[in-house]
């Protein structure tokens, strides 16, 4: 099983900030099958990024993808006070598809 | 716009049956993409439990598989999941969720709200 793990645990910053998120694979991630998830307080995890780069639908242009094999970045490049949540990366390259621990991004 | 919901009981007692049932609505299970159910045990991460296709192929994470067992309604468009032999360690909220399908695994593009499953006598 291939362990995600993500740093820092917690990142605070400032509305207007560029915010950049690390998540780093035990193994390779077969194709980049790395996706990025945003959770807020009592809600569903939303989806951000699959395959590494691609923005899902609906998603602002602010949110970028990056990295291959085993290192992966979530990139935001202007912070919104709407994207101070817990981000999750998961890979689907190998089964069972796993998640990190999350990084949570606060308000400083 | 896709919509899922979960639904079954909030409370189950240690050693028994888990039942859960996601009704979608917006699409038709039976026009494609896989279904699934992932957990997340209070203030932790998540956790994939299993997906399954209308035909009733699945696919379950090597540790819960013995105790899983997921199936489809497709007159309903429902689907479902049941964990047997649940201990304290199975309460979680558990989400229901599209699979989009590649290679044998899968990535979630729309969850349901969640569901609160608590494991206590």
């Amino acid at each position: 099983e291939t362990v995600l793990t993500q740093s820092p645990g917690t990142l605070s910053l400032s509305p207007g900030e560029r915010a950049t998120l690390s998540c780093r694979a035990s193994q390779s991630v077969s194709r980049n099958y790395l996706a990025w998830y945003q959770q807020k307080p009592g809600q569903a995890p939303r989806l951000l990024i699959h395959g590494a780069s691609s923005r899902a639908t609906g998603i602002p242009d602010r949110f970028s993808g990056s990295g291959s094999g085993t290192d992966f970045t979530l990139t935001i490049s202007r912070l919104e006070p709407e994207d101070f949540a817990v981000y999750y990366c998961q890979q689907y390259g190998s089964s069972p598809n796993t998640f990190g621990q999350g990084t949570r991004l606060e308000i400083k | 716009q896709v919509q899922l919901q979960e639904s079954g009981p909030g409370l189950v007692k240690p050693s028994e049956t888990l039942s859960l049932t996601c009704t979608v609505s917006g699409y038709s299970i039976s026009s494609g993409y896989y279904w699934g159910w992932i957990r997340q045990p209070p203030g932790k991460g998540l956790e994939w439990i299993g997906s399954i296709y209308h035909s009733g192929s699945t696919y379950y994470n090597p540790s819960l598989k013995s105790r899983v067992t997921m199936s489809v309604d497709t007159s309903r468009n429902q689907f479902s999941l049941k964990l047997t032999s649940v201990t304290a360690a199975d309460t979680a909220v558990y989400y229901c969720a599209r699979s989009y399908y590649a290679s044998g695994s899968f990535f979630y593009d729309y969850w349901g709200q969640g569901t609160l499953v608590t494991v206590s006598s």
